[in-house]
């Protein structure tokens, strides 16, 4: 069966440290990837996607992704993370001419001032 | 703005008494879902329109049922909630671009049974 995979579950960083979560999904063949964020009480919000092209995908408040196809992988990254950071990060995968979005099981970041 | 409206954002029921959440979109995307989300857990996908077929999860249960009386509405009905329904009720909305369903999603209902 087709899944996505967030090994982190909960990140613990101080503020200014670099992040990158991990996302593996298993589908073998061409994907649409996503990168959703959620802020303590608030609703799903997209952060990134990757269609095609450029594999190395910049989101919005400095986040970025990238995918690597040998690897199944769409990691996100950021180069210094803000307290205004914490939030739990979803990664999530449209297998290609499907209507259907499998998430992973999210990853809980925690940033301290 | 196009987007993704949910009504209520927060709803209190009873122990089994019926009720419904309520979803519309400007977006005209053909494609409606329904997703339940516990705390700390990622969105369950409940079921999904696309135009107006009606596709639901094996793992669904009876207790939910869905209406889409036309493009830019959907509905969810809980017939008798229990208390391990109390969750937030995000709906989504997508069309095929190129062959790629990107999802837009509302704020969601957080549902409280009492």
């Amino acid at each position: 069966a087709q899944s996505v995979s967030q090994h982190n579950h909960h990140v613990i960083l101080s503020e200014a440290a670099s992040l990158e979560l991990g996302c593996n999904y298993s589908y073998g063949g061409t994907v649409n990837l996503f990168w959703y964020v959620q802020y303590p009480g608030q609703h799903l919000q997209l952060l990134l996607k990757y269609f095609s092209g450029d594999p190395l995908v910049k989101g919005i408040k400095g986040f970025e992704a990238e995918f690597i196809k040998s690897k199944f992988s769409f990691n996100l990254r950021k180069p210094s993370v803000q307290w205004s950071d914490t939030a739990e990060y979803f990664c999530a995968v449209i297998p290609y001419n499907t209507d259907k979005l499998i998430f992973g099981t999210g990853t809980r970041l925690q940033v301290f001032p | 703005d196009a987007m993704v409206i949910q009504n209520p954002r927060y709803q209190v029921t009873q122990f089994g008494k019926p009720v419904t959440l309520s979803c519309s979109q400007t977006l005209n995307h053909n494609v409606m879902y329904w997703y339940q989300q516990k705390s700390s857990q990622a969105p369950k996908l409940l079921f999904h329109y696309y135009d107006k077929d009606f596709n639901n999860e094996a793992d669904t249960p009876d207790n939910f049922q869905s209406r889409r009386p036309n493009t830019s509405f959907c509905f969810l009905d809980i017939r008798s909630p229990g208390l391990g329904d109390a969750a937030m009720y995000l709906c989504a909305t997508s069309r095929a671009v190129d062959n790629s369903y990107e999802q837009y999603f509302g704020p969601g209902t957080r549902l409280t049974v009492t």
